[in-house]
């Protein structure tokens, strides 16, 4: 079964430097998608970033960035130049593709915090 | 820009009772997701949605759950008899067509608290 983990509950970082989230993913295909969303206060799902694995260049979305590490299942997001609008609970998901339907298997999440 | 809607924003209903959570998908869009997220937890799939049909359904969305789309734009989840565990927030999501290159949008939320 497809899984998705994000083995950081929690990280801060100071304003205006930067932070990598981890997250990595256990399939068996080979066509697939993955998302970082970002979860603020207010409870709604934002999408962040997407990266495609058939290409092997990573995404990035102004400062956010993603590193996407096929062999090793490994879909990581770099922010640089953290904002306090930042701060938020970001997902890692995973978008599977069964059934004619494509439902997304989230990780538990990581919560950021922003220092200023 | 188009976006999902979702309504209310907060449903508090006594153990037992049925609810309904409504969703309003962006108009074009052909598939539609229900999430669930227990406070402090994951987001978790229930059901998809596409051609007036259930399409994948996860194994919490038991017998007590049943989704439809009664006309043509409004998506509804309703819990028959809820339960103190069914609170959490329910999302919904719409996606435009039913391939993998399109990603699904979703909605604000209902919290459901199910007293």
């Amino acid at each position: 079964a497809q899984t998705v983990t994000q083995s950081q509950p929690e990280m801060s970082v100071q304003e205006a430097e930067t932070v990598t989230l981890s997250c990595t993913y256990d399939t068996s295909e080979s066509d697939y998608y993955l998302f970082w969303y970002k979860q603020p206060p207010s409870r709604q799902m934002i999408l962040v970033i997407r990266q495609e694995a058939y290409k092997q260049q990573n995404a990035t979305e102004n400062r956010f960035s993603v590193n996407f590490q096929k062999a090793a299942k490994s879909f990581s997001l770099k922010i640089s130049d953290s904002q306090l609008g930042d701060a938020a609970m970001y997902f890692c998901a995973y978008r599977l593709s069964t059934s004619g339907t494509y439902k997304y298997i989230f990780g538990t999440g990581t919560r950021l915090k922003v220092l200023a | 820009e188009p976006e999902v809607t979702q309504t209310p924003s907060h449903q508090v209903t006594q153990m037992g009772q049925e609810v309904i959570l409504r969703c309003v998908p962006i108009s074009n869009h052909l598939y539609f997701y229900w999430y669930r997220q227990i406070l402090g937890q994951k987001v978790e799939f229930l059901v998809s949605f596409y051609n007036n049909e259930i399409s994948e359904k996860s194994e919490i969305f038991d017998d007590q759950f049943s989704v439809e789309r009664p006309d043509g734009s409004n998506f509804t989840l309703k819990i028959r008899s809820t339960k103190l565990e069914d609170s959490a927030m329910y999302f919904c999501a719409s996606q435009v067509q039913g391939a993998i290159t399109y990603e699904q949008y979703f909605g604000p939320g209902t919290r459901l608290t199910v007293t």
